[in-house]
């Protein structure tokens, strides 16, 4: 079946490390996706990665993925009040002759000093 | 500099009416998309279309209606029989649907309400 799932909602203090994380059920699933949407805005691509890959990162960003586990998390370092938004995990699956995003809740991250 | 434009940003409809939400891409994409997004929840597909003069049903299609006669424009219609139609509705666009790879890339969404 097709479901992704995140946790609704982290807090972290200015400085310190955030880590969200997803679950997906489709094993086929060749890229992952992590989004940001600011408040009333649509979403931003952050970063993603191939399925048979561990770990990418890009600046603040890492991203680690446990394909056998089907879990993927998004780590930003020394998170900023800037980064206070809502991430959504996505993962693409092969579906009637293109690929489509399957697109987890949302995870709302909160940046308190 | 290129991107995704939706329009308008908010959008109010009366019972009974059509109104058409715009979006238009100057990436030079192939493949557009709409989503709705409720409260709470994920993106879910309305429609999708691949290449000019082609789209198909995305799983929440019953409602809604498109059109993709020009490379760069895809617009959405939300038809009386959408009986509940208030959302924030995103246009994305990536270079080819069916290549791996591609991601989508998204518009800053239109938010429609009911009066």
């Amino acid at each position: 079946g097709e479901d992704v799932e995140q946790s609704l909602f982290l807090s972290v203090r200015e400085g310190d490390s955030s880590v969200i994380n997803c679950t997906y059920t489709d094993s086929s699933s060749t890229y992952l996706y992590w989004y940001k949407q600011e408040p009333g805005a649509g979403l931003q691509l952050l970063t993603y990665i191939f399925s048979n890959m561990d770990m990418k990162q890009d600046q603040r960003l890492t991203v680690l993925l446990n394909k056998k586990d089907k879990h993927l998390s998004l780590r930003i370092a020394d998170t900023q009040t800037g980064d206070s938004a809502i991430y959504f995990c996505a993962e693409s699956i092969r579906s009637g002759g293109y690929n489509k995003l399957i697109f987890g809740a949302g995870t709302r991250l909160a940046v308190h000093p | 500099d290129g991107g995704i434009t939706q329009s308008p940003k908010y959008l109010f409809r009366k019972e009974g009416q059509n109104v058409t939400l715009s979006c238009e891409q100057n990436l030079n994409h192939d493949a557009m998309y709409w989503y709705r997004q409720d409260p709470g929840q994920g993106l879910r597909l309305i429609y999708y279309s691949q290449i000019v003069n082609d789209f198909q049903k995305g799983d929440i299609a019953e409602g809604y209606s498109v059109s993709r006669e020009k490379k760069e424009s895809f617009p959405l219609t939300v038809t009386s029989a959408q009986k509940n139609p208030t959302a924030f509705y995103l246009c994305a666009s990536s270079i080819g649907a069916g290549r791996d790879g591609q991601p989508q890339h998204f518009g800053d969404g239109t938010r429609l309400s009911i009066l």
